[in-house]
């Protein structure tokens, strides 16, 4: 199971945000994925494998993270930013967490 | 430049069977884990499974005895099948392309647009 927190982050544009993503058990930080997801949009690749950024992810997105404790980092929130985060197991059977949404203060 | 475009009936009645299809159009078929999820609206994703070039199937046990995912190699296209349909198999359903490269670390690239499927009597 994946749990991510806060359910919301609410944060002013140029702040900084802190996402978390923590696994009930160990899992490798090669499985672990995370995508933005804005409304009635698709799911986007942001984060790969913990820590990878996928092509064309501007660098104020990073990943880091290991064993059940994952983080991501938005460094500072531009207005296209504000939407919801999902973490990503990509095991055997891949699973997502509930998300974060990420909002306007 | 990859892109999924999928299409299917977006409204079922309770029992019936969904069916959705996913054209890829653009880069590379086999090699890949070609993937359905589903959100419910105003939900989280949920992975339903996912079918390679070859046929090999990996589903969501909760879903398992429900779905089927084929794949038509021959037009780049892959489908999606699940039976005995309740109220709360109503959600977006997506495709997308599971890639694992050489750095071997699987995600999911390329999104289709979303089908809303409705089951409702």
């Amino acid at each position: 199971v994946l749990t991510q927190s806060p359910g919301t982050l609410s944060l002013s544009p140029g702040e900084r945000a802190t996402l978390s993503c923590r696994a009930s058990q160990s899992v490798s930080s090669s499985y672990l994925v995370w995508y933005q997801q804005k409304p009635g949009q698709a799911p986007r690749l942001l984060i790969y494998g913990a820590s990878s950024r996928a092509t064309g992810i501007p660098d104020r997105f990073s990943g880091s993270g290991s064993g059940t404790d994952f983080t991501l980092t938005i460094s500072r929130l531009e207005p296209e930013d504000f939407a919801v985060y999902y973490c990503q197991h990509y095991g055997s059977s891949p699973l997502f967490g509930p998300g974060t949404k990420v909002d306007i203060k | 430049q990859v892109q999924l475009q999928q299409w299917g009936a977006g409204l079922l009645k309770p029992s019936e069977t969904l069916s959705l299809n996913c054209g890829v159009y653009g880069g590379s078929f086999s090699g890949h884990y070609w993937t359905w999820i589903r959100q419910p609206p105003g939900k989280g994703l949920e992975w339903i499974g996912e079918i390679n070039h070859g046929g090999s199937t990996n589903y969501n046990p909760s879903l398992k005895s429900r779905v089927t995912i084929s794949v038509d190699t021959s037009k780049n296209q892959f489908s999606l099948r699940l039976s005995s349909l309740t109220a709360a198999d109503t959600a977006v359903y997506y495709c997308a392309r599971g890639l694992i490269d050489s750095t071997g670390y699987p995600r999911l690239d390329y999104w289709g647009q979303g089908t809303l499927v409705t089951v409702s009597s």
